[in-house]
């Protein structure tokens, strides 16, 4: 079994639209959790790290259930920029390791 | 600015070659990574290193090897490149295991 799992998408969405994408892992004792963003050959960058009582930063949000063993991110009022793969990562601090799933591929259209 | 610097963008080389792919990050950190990037597979893990002289196998080591002899400097080395090997080579490093990766640029590696 995959340490994390995503949906590759690809998600087509109008402008303003509002998208959600969702991420399981398999691993209990993951401890961190991150979103980064990759653009077509760019390297990945970190969009929000996700924390247990869920966290926004203006039209992202991004949540944890610990009990499903899933993270989310929602991209509110979706814009043209937004268009990129979007990669969920997950570290257990029982090792150096970090695991990231294939990334979902986002599209935003005019 | 931080900043992680791979020494180069593309590279083709031929099957049987030894390959050296450099990294250098300029932020002081402990923990340096080695990643490929394949369609359909997301990003997995080669090696890495949590300090000088010091490194451990990820999932996919088999053909790799490293080096870290500095800080600032990890080196991935293809002992004998093969077809197979032909991916986008991405390095990364971190701080802390809580807080961002930093990526290099990526090497495009063609081996024919």
């Amino acid at each position: 079994r995959k340490e994390v799992e995503q949906d590759p998408g690809p998600f087509n969405v109008p402008e303003g639209a509002t998208v959600a994408f969702n991420c399981t892992y398999s691993n209990s004792a993951s401890q961190s959790f991150f979103w980064y963003r990759q653009d077509c050959r760019k390297e990945p960058k970190l969009l929000m790290s996700v924390y247990s009582s869920g966290n926004e930063d203006g039209r992202f949000t991004a949540q944890l259930n610990r009990a499903s063993q899933y993270i989310s991110l929602l991209i509110r009022d979706s814009k043209l920029s937004d268009s990129a793969t979007y990669l969920c990562v997950v570290n257990h601090l029982t090792g150096n390791q970090f695991y990231f799933g294939t990334g979902t591929s986002l599209t935003v259209i005019p | 600015d931080v900043k992680v610097t791979q020494s180069s963008r593309y590279l083709v080389k031929r099957t049987g070659e030894k390959v050296f792919l450099e990294c250098v990050q300029d932020m002081d950190h402990e923990n340096m990574f080695w990643y490929r990037q394949d369609p359909g597979l997301g990003l997995r893990l080669i090696y890495f290193s949590y300090d000088v002289k010091m490194k451990e196998k990820g999932d996919i080591p088999e053909g790799y090897s490293v080096s870290r002899e500095k800080k600032e400097r990890f080196s991935l080395i293809l002992e004998s490149a093969s077809t197979n090997q032909t991916s986008m080579y991405l390095c990364a490093s971190i701080l802390d295991r809580a807080g961002e990766q930093f990526f290099g640029p990526g090497t495009r590696l063609t081996v024919l």
